[in-house]
């Protein structure tokens, strides 16, 4: 069974330019979750998404949106850049109980975003 | 202050040898605490999941153990492999209405032979 993918592995963009990452969940998985890694903030939460619908959101700016197909695939949308958007964003997909229950989470290999 | 503390920043030890990993946290009540074991330029991948009531987790070599009365989880390598060298995060999942996710900012662990 094929793992999470996310597309594109590497970005470079520059300041006040828009972003769209894509992230295709495992088969049969419904649940998909974004998440942001930096060295200084280490993984914080975006967004999670089921069924089309946002289900859960973290403490990031309205810039931050994402959305999700019936197909489960995601995509995760940053508008204006700024240089602190700089980080690898990850993806995540499960079944469906939520990033809040004991259900595994499996990582893609993330985006790498670099704002200059 | 962070709510998820892990200890130590980073650790070296020989092949072989074995290693605790320690997660302080001070969200209580939780719904479950997570660690993932992260390689460089690669996503996390999950380890063990314990729910607030269990004591003990394991995975293979990983075993992660909670002490709800001091706050602590640790995550006990055993018979450590070059393969083993990673960051290892702890995430606490708080979900009694007010959900929130909590992540630790890890320890980065080397193997060295």
């Amino acid at each position: 069974k094929a793992g999470v993918t996310q597309t594109p592995r590497y970005l470079i963009k520059t300041r006040g330019q828009q972003v769209t990452l894509s992230c295709s969940p495992i088969s049969g998985h419904r649940s998909v979750s974004w998440y942001q890694q930096t060295p200084g903030q280490g993984l914080q939460f975006l967004f999670e998404y089921f069924s089309e619908t946002q289900r859960n959101k973290g403490n990031f700016p309205g810039r931050f949106s994402g959305r999700q197909f019936s197909n489960s695939r995601s995509e995760m949308n940053v508008s204006t850049l700024e240089l602190g958007d700089s980080a690898l964003y990850l993806c995540a997909s499960s079944f469906g109980s939520g990033i809040y229950q004991e259900e595994t989470q499996y990582f893609g290999p993330g985006t790498r975003l670099l704002v200059l | 202050k962070n709510q998820v503390e892990q200890s130590p920043q980073s650790l070296i030890i020989l092949e072989g040898k074995n290693c605790t990993l320690q997660c302080n946290y001070t969200v209580s009540p939780f719904s479950n605490l997570r660690w993932y074991k992260q390689d460089t330029g690669r996503g996390p991948v999950s380890l063990t999941i314990m729910t607030f009531s269990e004591n003990t987790k394991s995975n293979g070599r990983y075993t992660a153990t909670l002490d709800a009365d001091t706050k602590q989880s640790s995550l006990h390598i055993t018979a450590s492999q070059l393969s083993d060298s990673a960051s290892y995060i702890c995430v606490v999942s708080f979900n009694f209405g007010n959900e929130k996710l909590t992540f630790g900012t890890g320890t980065r662990l080397t193997i060295i032979p």
